[in-house]
């Protein structure tokens, strides 16, 4: 499974919008992007999923460039709750062997300060 | 809808002992994993299983770890005997059958284990 690069840690104040950039160069073919949110003393949580461009809900949105070696992840007005521990994810394409299990790196931990 | 459920929600042993966390995943979901956090590191894959079969179980530490299915509802990872470097934030997780490319993975809140 491709290997993921994303920063340790981020800062930001409420209301402000956030993104959180994620470097994945070996990704296959077949891979998505997936992104999960874990909050203290909690499993983590699905937030978004892409394959190439962008991709909205009602959560986040997440921006793919053509070349699909990274992907940002766009959280709009951030409040205190949004502090969490983000995790980017590639893999789980159709074909590519893979059973489903899940590649946690180190994720980026983000700090919504008031 | 009940989400994935996992009991004990914290654990202390001392070593040597022996210790079994359960995991309930949401109904009509075959596919169920395990993972695990121990200090400091990374959530790290341990297996799964589809229904009640073990899909892979490659990420299983050592044989004093053993993971079951019965009837492919709840599963339960025993530890026996129960080492120190155990200690960690057990999940589970599941997700529904022929979920494609999605593989939206649900997530229990773990169960803590403390081995002393």
């Amino acid at each position: 499974l491709a290997k993921t690069t994303q920063p340790i840690s981020m800062d930001s104040y409420e209301g402000q919008e956030v993104n959180i950039t994620c470097s994945h160069n070996n990704i296959a073919t077949n891979d998505y992007i997936t992104w999960y949110q874990q909050f203290p003393s909690q499993g983590p949580r699905f937030i978004i999923q892409g394959y190439k461009t962008k991709v909205t809900n009602e959560v986040a949105s997440l921006f793919i460039p053509a070349d699909r070696k990274s992907s940002t992840l766009s959280l709009p007005r951030v409040s205190l709750s949004d502090t969490a521990v983000y995790y980017c994810l590639v893999g789980f394409g159709h074909g590519s062997g893979n059973t489903g299990k899940l590649i946690f790196g180190q994720g980026t931990t983000l700090q919504v300060k008031p | 809808e009940a989400g994935v459920t996992q009991f004990p929600s914290h654990s202390v042993i001392e070593k040597g002992q022996t210790v079994t966390l359960r995991c309930d995943p949401i109904s009509g979901h075959d596919n169920l994993y395990w993972y695990r956090r121990v200090m400091g590191k990374e959530i790290k894959f341990l297996l799964h299983f589809v229904k009640e079969s073990k899909q892979d179980e490659s990420g299983m530490p050592n044989n004093r770890f053993l993971a079951e299915r019965t009837g492919g509802t709840y599963s339960t990872l025993k530890v026996q005997p129960a080492e120190l470097e155990d200690s960690g934030v057990y999940f589970c997780a599941s997700s529904q059958e022929g979920a494609g490319a999605s593989y939206e993975q649900y997530f229990g809140p773990g169960t803590r284990l403390t081995v002393t």
